[in-house]
């Protein structure tokens, strides 16, 4: 059973234009909701990260936004460019324990 | 700070043979240190975590004879295929956490297993 659910599967932005992908979980013991960008043949690296008492979190052209009574948090990655062409995988944790992996997104940012 | 470094990047080995992957915490303590395989294009399965000088915990389907893991330092967990064959080929990637309560997760570079 996948845990936590993540949308779209792929995802085509043109340069500078704002990427969005979505994830949705019910195990309401998530306290812990980051987001993670992997490129071929690499591990995935941190990129932002929340908790369930704030609502929004930015870094940089990164944002995240957290909807706790909907159960779903979302990226939003601002002036999108080439190099932002990743796999992206949200991931949530109950009590600083496992990982749970969303099912990833590819994007590709287009010229 | 917090690096965890993966060796090998790759490897090929044939059919019936032991592959051994490790993943050290460079620069910090990892009490535990999770291990992860992924298929391509698919997300990470987490096969097993392990907390340093105890058994690893195998995650449900995951053969603990076929993939058997040590975590005997602070700062060292080694993952082993043994007797590979070729749908064991794949990208394990490990990941090493500072202690427990803590949410800061490293991730290493990742391994490509190819069993010919």
């Amino acid at each position: 059973q996948q845990q936590v659910k993540q949308s779209p599967q792929s995802l085509i932005v043109q340069k500078g234009g704002i990427s969005i992908i979505n994830c949705a979980y019910e195990n309401t013991a998530f306290d812990y909701f980051p987001w993670y960008q992997q490129f071929p043949g690499k591990g995935p690296a941190l990129l932002i990260a929340i908790r369930p008492d704030v609502s929004e979190k930015k870094e940089g052209r990164f944002t995240i936004s957290f909807n706790k009574s909907a159960k779903q948090f979302s990226l939003h990655i601002m002036d999108s460019q080439p190099g932002d062409s990743a796999t992206y995988f949200c991931a949530a944790s109950p009590g600083a324990n496992n990982l749970f992996f969303g099912t990833g997104t590819r994007l590709t940012v287009i010229p | 700070g917090a690096v965890v470094s993966q060796h090998p990047s790759w490897v090929i080995c044939k059919s019936g043979t032991s592959v051994k992957i490790e993943c050290r915490s460079l620069d910090f303590q990892a009490t535990t240190m999770f291990w992860y395989r992924q298929f391509p294009k698919q997300s990470l399965m987490l096969m097993a975590t392990s907390n340093e000088g105890s058994k690893a915990t195998y995650e449900q389907g995951v053969e603990k004879d076929k993939f058997l893991i040590n975590h005997a330092s602070l700062t060292l967990s080694t993952l082993t295929v043994t007797s590979a064959h070729p749908e064991d080929s794949s990208f394990y990637i490990c990941s090493a956490r500072p202690g427990t309560g803590v949410t800061r997760y490293t991730f290493g570079s990742g391994t490509r297993l190819t069993v010919v």
